[in-house]
């Protein structure tokens, strides 16, 4: 069964502490994304990644960090540099040439006190 | 830059048509059209994309003018079920930071 997943649903991190989010899809697809969700608010991209082991800057990088090592998983951490780091964070994956028909996986919810 | 600007919400009726423009006044040649749905702590989930005129599946239409300055998602006979936000998204590829716009949402309510 194919598909995108995100774990965990929920993740709660003390302020100053670094957090990972997991993002994995089989879906054997080259382009995979990171958005961050606010409430009422649409969706910003953080970061962007075409194939393994590259990535570009979205609208809002400040505070986050991703890697590629593999082309299943796109790993985002939120640095304790993030000042408002609590949101929904989605992760989405494409084929690389169809960057408009993007895979959404069902998305972590951090909350950070 | 194809910024996109879609209406903060919208309510209607169960059964009836509802229609949801999205403009892209800055839409590039390259650019292709593609709407999406989500509901409530989900991922947003495709409903239908085009490139011009008319695009049509078993759940939507989309109408896009021959200047592509917008586009409208048309969804028939909408019911409870439909109740959710739904975005356009103007992209292009290779993918990019500057090559992907998505709009800011309209939140759809349906009225029994």
């Amino acid at each position: 069964d194919g598909g995108i997943t995100q774990s965990p649903k929920y993740l709660f991190r003390k302020e100053g502490q670094n957090v990972t989010l997991s993002c994995e899809q089989n879906l054997n697809h080259d382009a995979m994304y990171w958005y961050r969700q606010d409430p009422g608010q649409g969706l910003r991209l953080i970061y962007y990644s075409q194939i393994v082991n590259d990535f570009q800057k979205g609208d809002i990088a400040e505070g986050y960090s991703v890697s590629r090592e593999k082309k299943e998983s796109f790993p985002l951490t939120v640095t304790s540099a993030q000042k408002n780091p609590t949101a929904f964070y989605l992760c989405a994956s494409s084929i690389g040439q169809k960057p408009n028909e993007q895979y959404f996986g069902p998305g972590t919810r951090l909350t950070v006190t | 830059l194809a910024k996109t600007t879609q209406p903060i919400s919208m309510d209607s009726y169960e059964g009836q048509e509802v229609n949801i423009t999205c403009s892209h006044n800055n839409i590039a040649t390259n650019d292709y059209i593609t709407w999406y749905q989500q509901f409530p702590s989900q991922g947003p989930r495709f409903i239908i994309q085009g490139y011009k005129t008319k695009v049509t599946n078993e759940v939507a239409s989309l109408f896009i003018p021959a200047d592509r300055k917008s586009s409208t998602l048309s969804l028939p006979r909408v019911s409870l079920s439909d109740t959710a936000v739904y975005y356009c998204l103007v992209a292009r590829a290779p993918a990019g930071a500057n090559n992907l716009f998505f709009g800011t949402g309209t939140r759809l309510t349906v009225i029994p």
